[in-house]
């Protein structure tokens, strides 16, 4: 099974803060890579897929970006309303798998 | 628009069963992949199973397979999750999400509100 390890396991940041976090893949898995974010009691919801193709309805302050092993989303101006927990996911090969998770918190 | 509904989610003792039903709307899901994801109390997304848009092939986390089985009734719009010999490490809410292809990118695009499955004796 593919290993995904992100980093920080938390962080906490200030509205208007540019935040980075990263995942890196056990295995190369090319470019299939999706990032999600969760809010308490709430399901995820797709940020990006594919490392860097923003869905539609994200508001452009997320990016994502890198292939192979290394990959990072960006938030560049953090709004209150991205204080959740952000997931990459391998969509290379099954099983699926997560990373463990970045809780973005209030500073 | 696309509406995810899951149940079937309650409280059950150590090796009894459960089936959690997630009904699907606003989209043809005969056409879309579909996938249960679960999490536990407090921690992180683990991917459970995979059934593919017709029903031909299904996959499945080592630590369900040979309990859990996915299946699905296209003329329904309804995905299920059979699960048996429960065990309390199953204890968590569970959502179905719709997985979508497209070109290079593979990606779980829409979620239910998730069901909650508690394993306790």
């Amino acid at each position: 099974d593919i290993q995904m390890t992100q980093s920080p396991s938390s962080l906490s940041a200030s509205v208007g803060d540019r935040v980075t976090i990263t995942c890196r893949a056990s295995q190369t898995i090319s470019i299939y890579l999706n990032w999600y974010h969760q809010k308490p009691g709430k399901a995820p919801k797709l940020l990006i897929s594919a490392a860097s193709s923003l869905q539609s309805g994200v508001p452009s302050r997320f990016s994502g970006s890198g292939s192979g092993t290394d990959f990072t989303l960006t938030i560049s101006s953090l709004q209150p309303e991205d204080f959740a927990t952000y997931y990459c996911q391998q969509s290379y090969s099954s099983p699926l798998t997560f990373g463990g998770g970045t809780k973005v918190d209030i500073k | 628009q696309v509406q995810l509904v899951e149940s079937g989610g309650g409280v059950v003792q150590p090796g009894r069963s459960l089936r959690l039903s997630c009904a699907a709307s606003g989209f043809t899901f005969s056409r879309n992949g579909m996938h249960w994801v679960r999490q536990a109390p407090g921690k992180g997304l683990e991917w459970v199973a995979v059934i593919w848009y017709d029903g031909s092939n299904k996959y499945y986390a080592d630590s369900v397979k040979g309990r859990f089985t996915i299946s699905r009734d296209n003329s329904k719009n309804t995905l299920y999750l059979q699960m048996n010999s429960l065990r309390a490490e199953d204890t968590g809410v569970y959502y179905c999400a719709r997985g979508t292809i497209f070109g290079v990118a593979n990606y779980l695009d829409y979620w239910g509100q998730g069901t909650l499955v508690t394993v306790s004796s």
